[in-house]
């Protein structure tokens, strides 16, 4: 169990440019969640795919936002024309769903910061 | 809708002190809580979690909730704090089987004074 991973670590970027974030979740787990923490409040959920199905998108995440999860394994985050209000850290879990109980796994996030 | 208050922003402790954090919450159906962990630069990590039977839920690292129907509260406690408690604290709310998409207080960061 190597846990959840986030790639990149920090990201700067200037407005309007593209980013993409990376998430590799525990390698048995089929469920994988996208939040977004700002300064001061709690993750806000985005976005959650189980296996390459993405089930459920919030209000929050706009039409420049858009994931991925192409195998079922690794997912993607990408932000088009980013603007100053998208800086954030931005965490992924994973779990396994087994019809019982769900307990999230997090990676350590992503902190982007938009110039 | 729901919703998860955590009134106290920040919270100091002398180590060796106990340690009361306090969450309210709103939700429509059988509420399923947790608290959360986070310390700075990491990610979230579950400390306990309740959905039904017993009331008082025991917790990794010595630490213990209530969940209060009538008060709408689910407190979290440790009776003796270490140094390494030293974090920042979530409370959330959501479904037991989409945990998910848990609805997140804006929690309560806790410093411990040696």
């Amino acid at each position: 169990d190597t846990g959840v991973s986030q790639d990149p670590r920090h990201k700067i970027t200037k407005r309007g440019q593209n980013v993409t974030f990376r998430c590799d979740p525990i390698s048995e787990h089929n469920r994988l969640y996208w939040y977004r923490q700002t300064l001061g409040q709690g993750p806000e959920f985005l976005t959650y795919f189980q296996n390459e199905a993405q089930l459920e998108k919030s209000r929050l995440l706009s039409d420049r936002f858009s994931a991925e999860r192409p195998k079922g394994s690794f997912s993607t985050l990408e932000i088009q024309r980013t603007e100053q209000g998208d800086s954030a850290m931005y965490l992924c879990a994973s779990s396994k769903s087994q019809g019982g109980s769900e307990k999230l796994f997090f990676g350590s996030g992503t902190q982007l910061s938009v110039l | 809708a729901q919703s998860v208050t955590q009134p106290d922003i920040h919270i100091t402790v002398s180590e060796g002190a106990s340690l009361e954090l306090r969450c309210n919450y709103s939700y429509g159906a059988t509420p399923y809580l947790f608290w959360y962990v986070q310390s700075p630069g990491q990610g979230l990590q579950l400390l306990l979690k309740y959905f039904s039977g017993d009331t008082l839920v025991q917790g990794i690292k010595g630490f213990e909730a209530e969940f209060k129907r009538s008060q709408s509260s689910f407190n979290l406690r440790k009776p003796s704090v270490h140094w390494s408690d030293a974090a920042e604290y979530f409370c959330a709310v959501g479904a037991r089987t989409n945990a998910g998409k848990s609805t997140f207080g804006d929690g309560t960061t806790l410093t411990v004074k040696p």
